[in-house]
């Protein structure tokens, strides 16, 4: 039972790169989420997604761009990355019904220099 | 929108003691409130949910209380232990907002042996 896997764990890129942060689930949940964790924020919603084709912004979109063409993956790219994105991102899934959980990947440190 | 509030920021008991992490919610449609323990270096992970329609959830060491009239729920961990020790995170949701969770602001628990 793979669940939701995040790559690549650790990342260390430059200012002015293009980043892209993986995310697959193989529960053929219908939401997927992206957040980012800093010290003294909590966890921030970046994007979501309710289903294959269909995203929207959460509190931080600005300088993410995402995409769902497949139902288990949920890219994140950072088109040009700034320091202030040097964070912990972690992506989630639920299922399509009310009320049910997130479960969380296992995040992707990155460093932006 | 929805806002939570959790209180202690930080938390240290002893080993064997009980710990109780408080969270307050503003949106009275809220009816779904999550728990996340989030180990050094992983993703939350669900430990215990409840639903509106009752008012008390217990699983071994750990409960969650909810009272909907106050619009506060709380973790209650009893006989602690050294492996407890983590970050907690209390959530809110409600069932008409695509199972988007509202976070508080987490708890680090600290178990001294």
């Amino acid at each position: 039972d793979a669940g939701i896997t995040q790559s690549p764990r650790y990342k260390i890129t430059e200012t002015g790169r293009q980043v892209t942060l993986m995310c697959h689930q193989t529960w053929s949940h219908s939401y997927m989420f992206w957040y980012r964790q800093d010290l003294g924020h909590g966890l921030r919603l970046i994007y979501y997604s309710a289903a294959a084709d269909i995203t929207d912004k959460g509190e931080v979109p600005d300088g993410y761009v995402v995409s769902r063409s497949k139902t288990e993956n949920f890219p994140l790219t950072l088109e040009s990355a700034t320091r202030s994105q040097t964070s912990v991102y972690f992506c989630a899934s639920s299922r399509n019904t009310p009320n049910q959980p997130q479960h969380f990947g296992d995040g992707t440190r990155l460093s932006i220099l | 929108g929805e806002n939570v509030e959790q209180h202690p920021s930080t938390l240290s008991v002893q080993e064997g003691d009980s710990a109780v992490i408080k969270c307050t919610y503003s949106d009275s449609a809220s009816n779904y409130f999550p728990w996340y323990k989030q180990e050094l270096g992983k993703g939350p992970q669900l430990i215990i949910d409840i639903r509106s329609n009752v008012g008390e959830k217990k699983d071994q060491r750990i409960a969650v209380t909810l009272n909907k009239t106050a619009k506060h729920f709380s973790l209650h961990i009893t006989e602690t232990q050294p492996e407890d020790s983590a970050v907690y995170f209390c959530a809110a949701s409600t069932s008409n907002a695509g199972n988007m969770l509202t976070f508080g602001g987490g708890t680090r628990l600290m178990v001294k042996p």
